[in-house]
């Protein structure tokens, strides 16, 4: 069985200031590792994924994510937060031998203050 | 590129009334779709997966005659809600994945129908 755990549920930060929104996961397997936003009333926005490669990741609105095997760990990064961050943010994994199933974490809310 | 586009947004209709959902993929093609349920502050659950031309595969607690789904198109999925009551009272999110790319594309997703039954 495949997991994904999101230990925070808020996040709080000032704008300008750096952010990072965690995600640990299991999955029998290699990772396909994903974040999404979601807005109120909204559906999921694609932000940035992890097939293979550099374990950095560089996804829209200027985030990045940090893929740490060794930690099962895929760490949402973002040097500068805006106001307009805050959102809901999805960590998603499915297993390179895990069909079509996508597992979504329990979801963390961004709160960036000015 | 990668839109997807569900209808409706917002649903509110009485208790008996069977609800359809539809979930279109506007630029790709889409042979296999997925549709959520989101409870309020909670993530998504999976409700089924469906794939263009053949059965839904539902997860499990999830009723395949209370949760109609077809699949007809690559760029066409609905979700027919029968018969609802009170309970079935939710956020529906559908999401499609490009045909092509391979499995480790991601899954595109439509803004969600909120159904409410009076």
């Amino acid at each position: 069985a495949q997991s994904v755990a999101q230990p925070e549920d808020q996040v709080n930060v000032a704008e300008g200031n750096p952010l990072t929104v965690k995600c640990t996961y299991s999955v029998s397997g290699n990772p396909y590792l994903f974040w999404y936003v979601q807005y109120p009333n909204r559906g999921l926005q694609f932000l940035l994924k992890y097939i293979t490669g550099d374990n950095l990741v560089k996804g829209s609105y200027g985030f990045e994510a940090e893929f740490n095997k060794s930690q099962t760990s895929f760490h949402l990064k973002k040097p500068s937060a805006l106001v307009s961050d805050s959102a809901l943010y999805f960590c998603a994994v499915r297993g390179d031998n895990a069909g079509n199933m996508l597992t979504f974490g329990g979801g963390t809310r961004l709160m960036v203050k000015p | 590129g990668a839109v997807v586009s569900q209808h409706p947004s917002w649903v509110i209709c009485k208790s008996g009334t069977s609800v359809k959902i539809e979930c279109r993929s506007l630029d790709f093609q889409a042979t296999t779709m997925f549709w959520y349920r989101q409870f309020p502050k909670q993530s998504l659950m999976l409700m089924a997966t469906s794939n263009e031309g053949s059965k839904a595969t539902y997860e499990q607690g999830v009723e395949k005659d209370k949760f109609l789904i077809n699949h007809a198109s690559l760029t066409l999925s609905t979700l027919t809600v029968t018969s609802a009551h009170p309970e079935d009272s939710s956020f529906y999110i559908c999401s499609a994945r490009d045909g092509h790319g391979g499995r480790n594309q991601p899954q595109h997703f439509g803004d969600g129908t909120r159904l409410s039954i009076l």
